[in-house]
């Protein structure tokens, strides 16, 4: 079955670039999406249609999606940006997500 | 503006069937794509299926056997079954909206926390 691999946790300081990668067998081929789970809350959709940002999204938020590799990108990094993040693609009529990064602003 | 709220209880025994209903508001559940998900204590997301139209349904093989999601138009509800849960079925269920043009969940509930123990 397809997988979807991303590091369990990224570090960043406030005000820099955090980047959440997300892994799969040609993952580039597929439409990726990005969610924000932050404690106690729903997921919040942030990416979709690998570069895509939902109405009321923050540009600081963009997404890239190439080979086996998708990319959720944080620039100028917010102690608020602090949550899960998960990934999301569409396999053989099932979706899939990835196992989420918890990020942390320090 | 589009929300969700699930329902359903939130103790289920084990081995019996746990129900939970998603009431829409603010668009018509025949127009969507609709699904559950559900996320384990500190685990991550994992889909049930989807619902769409008039009741086609599209379900994850790993859980195939015992789900069942259905859909009342005239309530603007749709529904899941999950058969036969064990404790490792204690999790937090979302309803979401599933847009196939990019196949991704737009809108979610807030989530209903479903513990099974006897």
């Amino acid at each position: 079955s397809y997988e979807l691999t991303q590091p369990p946790s990224v570090s960043v300081s406030p005000g820099q670039t955090a980047s959440i990668t997300c892994s799969g067998n040609n993952l580039g081929e597929k439409d990726a999406s990005w969610y924000q789970q932050k404690p106690g809350q729903s997921p919040v959709l942030l990416i979709y249609l690998d570069t895509k940002r939902p109405t009321g999204i923050p540009e600081r938020f963009s997404g890239s999606n190439s080979g086996n590799t998708a990319t959720l990108t944080i620039t100028g990094t917010q102690p608020m940006d602090e949550a899960d993040y998960y990934c999301q693609a569409w396999d053989s009529s099932t979706v899939i997500f990835g196992g989420g990064t918890k990020l942390t602003v320090l | 503006q589009v929300r969700l709220q699930e329902s359903g209880p939130g103790l289920v025994k084990p081995s019996e069937t746990l129900s939970l209903t998603c009431t829409v508001s603010g668009v018509s559940v025949s127009s969507y794509y609709w699904s559950w998900i559900r996320q384990a204590p500190g685990k991550g997301l994992e889909w049930f299926g989807y619902i769409y139209n008039s009741g086609s349904t599209n379900y994850n093989p790993s859980l195939k056997s015992r789900v069942t999601i259905s859909i009342d138009t005239s309530k603007n509800q749709f529904s899941l079954k999950l058969s036969s849960v064990t404790a490792a079925d204690t999790a937090v269920y979302y309803c979401a909206r599933l847009l196939p043009h990019g196949n991704h969940f737009d809108y979610w509930g807030q989530g209903t926390l479903v513990t099974v123990s006897s």
